[in-house]
């Protein structure tokens, strides 16, 4: 089993729709969590940090789930803009300076 | 402007025929690591360091090695490289790995190894 799983996609979604995707985790030990996002060919960016408690910012909410050790990203009102890969960060509390990226979840928004 | 750079941005080359990456930051960051991204299989962490004169292997450092002499440098090198290390390359750095500290990524360099 992969230590972080996530759904390839691609997503198609029409613009305006809610999309939402899941980053499963395997080591139980992991302590921090983070989204990023891809464009083709670029480097990936941080999208959002992944709290606990879930956190939102604008149209973006990310939630943590330690008992289901899984994350979760909502994008509600999807924008043209928004296509692109999504990559969820784990990092394990025994290795703290490693990170592990899943393989991303490809979105696409279309009219 | 804070920024990774890392050069060359594409190269071609031949097997065995050593090369360097170089990847400096300009954030007076502690932590720096290079990736590798492949179809299918995402990023994955080469070597990270987590300070100058520290290294630390990541998932896959088979046929690599970094030195870390300053903080701002953190060149990746090739001894002799094999058609599997075609791939995308990225250099990060991080004020610090855990927490809020985001990784700043450089723009990636495509390496084919002919």
């Amino acid at each position: 089993r992969k230590e972080v799983e996530q759904d390839p996609g691609p997503f198609n979604v029409p613009e305006g729709a809610t999309v939402a995707f899941n980053c499963t985790y395997s080591n139980s030990a992991s302590q921090s969590f983070f989204w990023y996002r891809q464009d083709c060919r670029k480097e990936p960016k941080l999208l959002m940090s992944v709290y606990s408690s879930g956190n939102e910012d604008g149209r973006f909410t990310a939630q943590l789930n330690r008992a289901s050790q899984y994350i979760s990203l909502l994008i509600r009102d999807s924008k043209l803009s928004d296509s692109a890969t999504y990559l969820c960060v784990v990092i394990h509390t025994g290795t703290a300076s490693k990170l592990t990226f899943g393989t991303g979840t490809r979105l696409q928004v279309t009219l | 402007e804070a920024q990774v750079t890392q050069n060359p941005r594409y190269l071609i080359t031949v097997t065995g025929k050593k090369l360097t990456v170089t990847c400096s930051q300009n954030m007076n960051h502690e932590y720096m690591s290079w990736y590798r991204q492949d179809p299918g299989l995402g990023l994955r962490q080469i070597y990270y360091s987590m300070n100058v004169e520290v290294t630390d292997k990541g998932d896959v450092p088979e046929g690599y090695k970094v030195s870390r002499k300053e903080k701002r440098n953190f060149p990746l090198i090739l001894e002799s490289p094999s058609p599997n290390q075609t791939s995308l390359y990225f250099c990060a750095s991080s004020s610090r790995v855990s927490g809020n500290q985001p990784q700043h990524f450089g723009d990636g360099t495509r390496l084919s190894i002919l």
